[in-house]
């Protein structure tokens, strides 16, 4: 384990409320990364982060944003939460060869 | 055509046969990884691969660069390895390129 947390585990939310997703490392990896797992789907990448301050989109990433102030944490924030966004999200870490994966987020957008 | 392709998409098997999923790219990668993920778990790193052969335990990993090939061997299968086994490539950016899984289910 590469002292990845994500929280909150579990998060329960109404239609249209902001909602911040927080994943903190403990092993001062370089890059982060933001998923999300829906069935049929698998991960898919929502934000990255290459260092502090230094973030870009992936392949769903709108509605959300992410930052990155501190090497140890990478926050991904749902704006206006929709149903759509009904979903498990994983943050994962990778420096030197080492790529870890927190215990997720499971998001329900009611 | 996906950029990483993984077969079987399902397996099942009896205890103690021995299992192969193979994994195939079109990109250029840095690396492979090979990952699993148990039903509602989290996702575990099982190899990392930039050449030749990798094992721990049960588990082994190879990867022929030239043809653009990786497959996951274990050994002596057991129920506790069912999982889903996905094999990711990574590009010179560090991101990552996802095969769709393998859904493996090992039967006592």
């Amino acid at each position: 384990d590469a002292g990845i947390t994500q929280s909150p585990r579990h998060k329960v939310t109404e239609t249209g409320t902001p909602v911040t997703l927080r994943c903190h490392q403990t092993e001062n990896h370089r890059y982060m990364y933001w998923y999300r797992q829906d069935p049929g789907h698998g991960l898919r990448l929502i934000h990255y982060s290459y260092g502090v301050k230094d973030t870009d989109k992936g392949e769903v990433s709108d509605g959300y944003s992410v930052s990155r102030s501190k090497t140890e944490d990478f926050l991904l924030t749902l704006e206006s939460a929709t149903s759509s966004q009904t979903s498990v999200y994983f943050c994962a870490t990778f420096w030197r060869g080492s790529l870890h994966f927190g215990n997720g987020t499971r998001l329900t957008v009611t | 055509k996906n950029e990483v392709e993984q077969s079987p998409q399902n397996l099942t098997a009896q205890e103690g046969e021995f299992i192969t999923i193979n994994c195939s790219y079109s990109v250029g990668i840095s690396a492979l990884h090979w990952l699993q993920q148990h039903p509602g778990g989290g996702i575990v790193s099982l190899f990392m691969l930039s050449s030749g052969k990798k094992k721990h335990g049960r588990l082994i990993a190879t990867i022929n660069i030239q043809e653009k090939h990786s497959s996951l061997h274990i050994t002596a299968s057991h129920p506790r390895d069912s999982a889903v086994y996905i094999c990711a490539v990574m590009d010179s950016n560090y991101q990552l390129i996802w095969g769709a899984g393998t859904k493996l289910i090992i039967k006592p």
